[in-house]
């Protein structure tokens, strides 16, 4: 039974550009959650999709985005790449939103 | 919203010894959940612990809900416990459906 998988799991990107991170859930699991993690801090909650749609969302700007497929699996879109965009993107998921289960994040790099 | 403070920010033991880290958070919660971080990203589920006590082998959890915190006991630690633990809730009015971590406590444990 695969767990969370996440890709890629590591991306460099300039400023100013656009990034799409992925997530496939755990088989089961029908919520999407996303948080970022900046270098030595907790994670932080950014957004969590059920049923293709957004249910909560934390204090991220609106150039993050995201959506959930029919399968569950999950899209996250940042734009306009800024240098403080730079972290570790964690994708859990959960059998309707408690009980999170984490991939391995993304490692995004913004040069 | 729900704030989450964890102590110590770092611990170092030598193997075999014991140790006891504690999470404070600031509202009631319905979900308290304790993960740990490997030194590869990974955040592993330990305990799902919105109240009582649970033991898995070598570590084991209290919430004590009424007086708002949660302590994380690990014994006889080995060399691979090493890594970053967190604590996190989801509760308070604004927080339903998210995770609000604490910063983590670094634990490396020397052989």
């Amino acid at each position: 039974d695969a767990g969370v998988t996440q890709s890629p799991t590591h991306l460099i990107k300039t400023r100013g550009q656009q990034v799409t991170l992925r997530c496939s859930p755990k088989s089961g699991h029908d919520t999407v959650s996303w948080y970022q993690q900046a270098l030595g801090q907790g994670p932080q909650f950014i957004f969590q999709y059920y049923e293709e749609e957004e249910r909560q969302r934390g204090n991220f700007p609106d150039r993050f985005s995201g959506h959930q497929f029919p399968n569950y699996s999950s899209e996250l879109n940042v734009n306009a790449l800024l240098l403080g965009d730079s972290a570790l993107y964690l994708c859990a998921s959960s059998p309707g939103g408690i009980l999170l289960h984490f991939g391995n994040g993304t490692r995004l790099t913004v040069t | 919203g729900i704030q989450v403070e964890q102590s110590p920010p770092d611990l170092i033991l030598q193997e075999g010894a014991n140790s006891t880290l504690r999470c404070n958070f600031s509202d009631s919660v319905n979900n308290l959940q304790w993960f740990h971080q490997n030194p590869w990203g990974q955040l592993i589920n330990l305990f799902y612990i919105p109240s009582g006590t649970k033991q898995n082998g070598r570590l084991s959890a209290t919430t004590v809900a009424t007086e708002r915190y949660s302590l994380l006991y690990i014994s006889s630690s080995q060399t691979t416990d090493s890594g970053v633990y967190f604590c996190a809730v989801e509760g308070g009015l604004d927080s339903s459906y998210k995770l609000i971590f604490g910063s983590g406590t670094r634990l490396l444990v020397r052989p």
